[in-house]
C-alpha cells in the first residue's frame, strides 16, 4: 500500500522559535498533501491543502504566516510553524494523495510541544 | 457545507461480539465517497473501509461492513467478531476535494 513518512516524530521547541515538519510519499507521487492539526482526544481538523508547485489553500481560521506550507515536489511537502507559541503545541499530522490513489493516505504524526 | 455527525463518544464491546458504529452526514452532493479510519493509540490513521455514493451495495472488509442509507444520510460501521486490536478511536469520513471527519467514536474492546 501507499506509504507517507513524517519527520520528525516529536521535536520541542522554545517559544519563539521556528520548526519545521516534513512530509513524505515514499512510493507514489503525492499531487496533493494535506495538513491536519489533532488536539487530545479531539478529530482531526484541516489546515491546508497544498498541491505541487502552487500556493497552499488555507482553511478559515488558519494562519498562512504562521503556518507556512510548501509543496516543492511531488514526494515531499513541508509545514513550518514560525515564532512557535505554547498555543501551537498539538499532534500535527500530513496526509497525500495522487490523482490516480483516490483516498488520503496519512503520515504517523508529528507531536510538538512548545515551552 | 457537508456535515458528519457521530452520536456515541464512546462505545464497548466484549471480545468475539459484535457492535455497530453510528454516523450521519449532511450534504446536497449526489456523487461522494465515505470512509470509516481507525485511530489505534499509536494515532496512525488506518483506513478501514470506504463507500462509494453510487453504489447500492454496502462494502465489506473481513469483519468490518458498512450499512449505507444514502436517502437518509447514513454510514454505520459493523465489527464482527471483535478483537482487542479493534480498540480504537474511529472517524466516519466524508469526502469530496478534502475529507470532512466526525467527532469520533472512542472503541474500547473487553475480554
Amino acid at each position: 500500500g501507499a506509504v507517507v513518512s513524517q519527520h520528525p516524530s516529536r521535536v520541542i521547541c522554545k517559544s519563539g522559535t521556528s520548526v519545521k515538519i516534513e512530509c513524505r510519499s515514499l512510493d507514489f507521487q503525492a499531487t496533493t498533501m494535506f495538513w491536519y492539526r489533532q488536539f487530545p482526544k479531539k478529530s482531526l481538523m484541516l489546515m491546508a491543502t497544498s498541491n505541487e508547485g502552487s500556493k497552499a489553500t488555507y482553511e478559515q481560521g488558519v494562519e498562512k504566516d504562521k503556518f507556512l506550507i510548501n509543496h516543492a515536489s511531488l514526494t515531499l511537502s513541508t509545514l513550518t510553524v514560525t515564532s512557535a507559541h505554547p498555543e501551537d503545541s498539538s499532534f500535527y499530522i500530513c496526509s497525500a494523495r495522487s490523482d490516480r490513489i483516490y483516498e488520503q493516505y496519512f503520515g504517523p504524526g508529528t507531536r510538538l510541544t512548545v515551552t | 457545507a457537508q456535515t458528519v455527525t457521530q452520536s456515541q463518544p464512546e462505545m464497548s464491546v466484549q471480545e468475539a461480539e459484535t457492535v455497530t458504529l453510528s454516523c450521519t452526514y449532511d450534504t446536497s452532493e449526489s456523487d461522494y465517497y465515505l470512509f470509516w479510519y481507525k485511530q489505534p493509540p499509536s494515532r496512525q490513521m488506518i483506513l478501514v473501509i470506504r463507500q462509494e455514493a453510487y453504489k447500492q451495495q454496502n462494502a465489506t472488509e473481513n469483519r468490518f461492513s458498512v450499512n449505507f442509507q444514502k436517502a437518509a444520510k447514513s454510514f454505520s460501521l459493523k465489527i464482527s467478531d471483535s478483537q482487542l486490536g479493534d480498540a480504537a478511536m474511529y472517524f466516519c469520513v466524508y469526502n469530496t476535494d478534502k475529507l470532512i471527519f466526525g467527532t469520533g467514536t472512542r472503541l474500547q474492546v473487553f475480554p
